[in-house]
C-alpha cells in the first residue's frame, strides 16, 4: 500500500474563488471519507462515498461544497464562491470495509484570503 | 447522531510519568479507534477495541473499552516526548459515519 495521498499540501485561495482538492485513496479500499478541521478541533465529518457511491453528506456542508468519486477511485472536494471560514485542513480517509481502520492522508490546509 | 467526548481537553506531564486519557460516547459503540494526530498532519493509527471488556496493548500505550462499549480510555506509561500530540477517539456511528470526539492535546515535558 502507498498510503492515502491529498493533493495540493497548501492552497491560497482569494475569496470567492473555487477551489478542488483531490483524494487518491489506497487501492481497493471501498470507504472514502472527506473530513474539515479546524485549529484545536478534532475532524469534522463531511461526506462519505462507498465505491462510488455518496452515502451521506453532513447538514454542515453547504451548496457550496461538492465532491465525487467517479469509478470509485480517486475522489474531489470542490468548494465554489470561497469564504474565509472555509479556511481549515481538508483530510481525507479510506478504509477497506466497516471495523476496520482508517487510513488518513497528509491533509490539504486550504486558507482563504 | 453519534457524539464522542474526550477528557481532558489538554494534558501536560512530566517525562515518565503515566497519563490516561478518556473517551465518551452517546451511544452504544460498534468500534471504537484511537489515534494520534500531530500538528498540522494527518492521523496515525494506534487501535481499535470492538468487544465489550476488550483491552489492547501497543508498546507503552494501553486502550480499553467498558463493557457497556460507551466509555474508552487510552492509559500511556512512563510518558515520552515522543508521545506528544492530539489524541483522538473515533468510531463507527449508526449510520456508517465515523465520527471523532474533539481530541486530547498531550504535552511531554522533558
Amino acid at each position: 500500500d502507498t498510503g492515502v495521498s491529498q493533493d495540493p499540501r497548501h492552497k491560497i485561495t482569494k475569496r470567492g474563488q473555487n477551489v478542488t482538492f483531490r483524494c487518491d485513496p489506497i487501492s481497493e479500499h471501498n470507504r472514502l471519507y472527506w473530513y474539515r478541521q479546524t485549529l484545536g478541533q478534532g475532524p469534522e465529518f463531511l461526506t462519505y462515498f462507498q465505491n462510488e457511491a455518496q452515502l451521506e453528506k453532513s447538514r454542515l456542508l453547504s451548496d457550496r461544497f461538492s465532491a465525487e468519486r467517479p469509478k470509485g477511485s480517486f475522489s474531489t472536494l470542490e468548494i465554489q464562491r470561497t469564504e474565509q471560514g472555509d479556511s481549515a485542513m481538508y483530510l481525507c480517509a479510506s478504509r477497506r470495509t466497516l471495523n476496520t481502520e482508517a487510513f488518513f492522508g497528509q491533509g490539504t490546509r486550504l486558507t482563504v484570503v | 447522531s453519534q457524539e464522542l467526548e474526550q477528557s481532558p481537553q489538554s494534558l501536560i506531564v512530566q517525562e515518565g510519568k503515566n497519563l490516561t486519557i478518556n473517551c465518551t460516547s452517546s451511544k452504544t459503540l460498534y468500534g471504537l479507534y484511537w489515534y494520534k494526530q500531530k500538528y498540522g498532519e494527518g492521523l496515525i493509527f494506534l487501535m481499535m477495541l470492538q468487544k465489550g471488556g476488550e483491552e489492547k496493548s501497543h508498546e507503552k500505550i494501553t486502550a480499553k473499552l467498558d463493557e457497556k462499549k460507551q466509555q474508552s480510555s487510552l492509559h500511556i506509561t512512563a510518558s515520552q516526548p515522543s508521545h506528544a500530540g492530539i489524541y483522538l477517539c473515533g468510531a463507527d456511528s449508526y449510520g456508517q459515519n465515523f465520527v471523532f470526539g474533539p481530541g486530547t492535546r498531550l504535552s511531554v515535558l522533558p
